[in-house]
């Protein structure tokens, strides 16, 4: 089975602050790998994803992912948030072993909420 | 924005009532998925479908029910909603020929059991 855990429950920073937030996963083989953010009030979209090649991934509105396999993790970060970037962000993983059923399933962390105080 | 629609947007209703919610897509993707949102929880997957009358159960499927009779719409069913149920819902979809698609969402449902 797959697992993802996201290491911040709820992270508040300034405005032009760098951002981090964690992201590991435990799947015994090939992954994809995704962050959605949801804005409040709003439906999840996707930030970015990895599937193979350079690990180091970028996304929309300035943001980017390192996908390190040796420590399972892909961390999200940004070098300046802005007020905007107030969301609930969610790591999730897609382990590439065949089910039998048909389907790649997805499995997601709990989220962390990003407050950006202008 | 992934052509999905969900209905109802907002449902409140009380225990021991029948309830179904609607996802209806313009992609003709063959995955269908149905989730649940709770503070704390993340998403957790409830069904999904992988084609027209195929479906199978995710983590939290007790107390669900889905059907798929045609390529566009995946309902999911409380047969008898409880409060424990209360909940935000969503739907999404994805085409998995070249294993290189995201899922991408629904508005979700925000469903209240009084």
């Amino acid at each position: 089975a797959q697992s993802v855990s996201q290491h911040n429950h709820h992270v508040i920073l300034s405005e032009a602050a760098s951002l981090e937030l964690g992201c590991n996963y435990s799947y015994g083989g090939t992954v994809n790998l995704f962050w959605y953010v949801q804005y409040p009030g709003q439906h999840l979209q996707l930030l970015l994803k990895y599937f193979s090649g350079d690990p180091l991934v970028k996304g929309i509105k300035g943001f980017e992912a390192e996908f390190i396999k040796s420590k399972f993790s892909f961390n999200l970060r940004k070098p300046s948030v802005q007020w905007s970037d107030t969301a609930e962000y969610f790591c999730a993983v897609r382990g590439l072993r065949y089910s039998g059923a048909g389907s790649y399933q997805l499995t997601f962390g709990k989220g962390t909420k990003l407050s950006v105080i202008p | 924005d992934a052509g999905i629609t969900q209905s109802p947007r907002h449902k409140v209703t009380e225990t021991g009532t029948p309830v179904t919610l609607r996802c209806h897509q313009t992609e003709n993707h063959r995955y269908m998925y149905w989730y649940r949102q709770d503070p704390g929880h993340g998403l957790r997957l409830i069904h999904y479908s992988y084609g027209v009358k195929d479906t199978d159960k995710g983590e939290v499927s007790d107390g669900y029910s889905v059907s798929r009779s045609k390529t566009e719409d995946f309902l999911l069913t409380l047969e008898s909603a409880t409060s424990s149920q209360t909940s935000v819902y969503f739907c999404a979809i994805s085409e998995l020929r070249d294993k290189n698609q995201p899922q991408h969402f629904g508005d979700g449902t925000r469903l209240s059991i009084l």
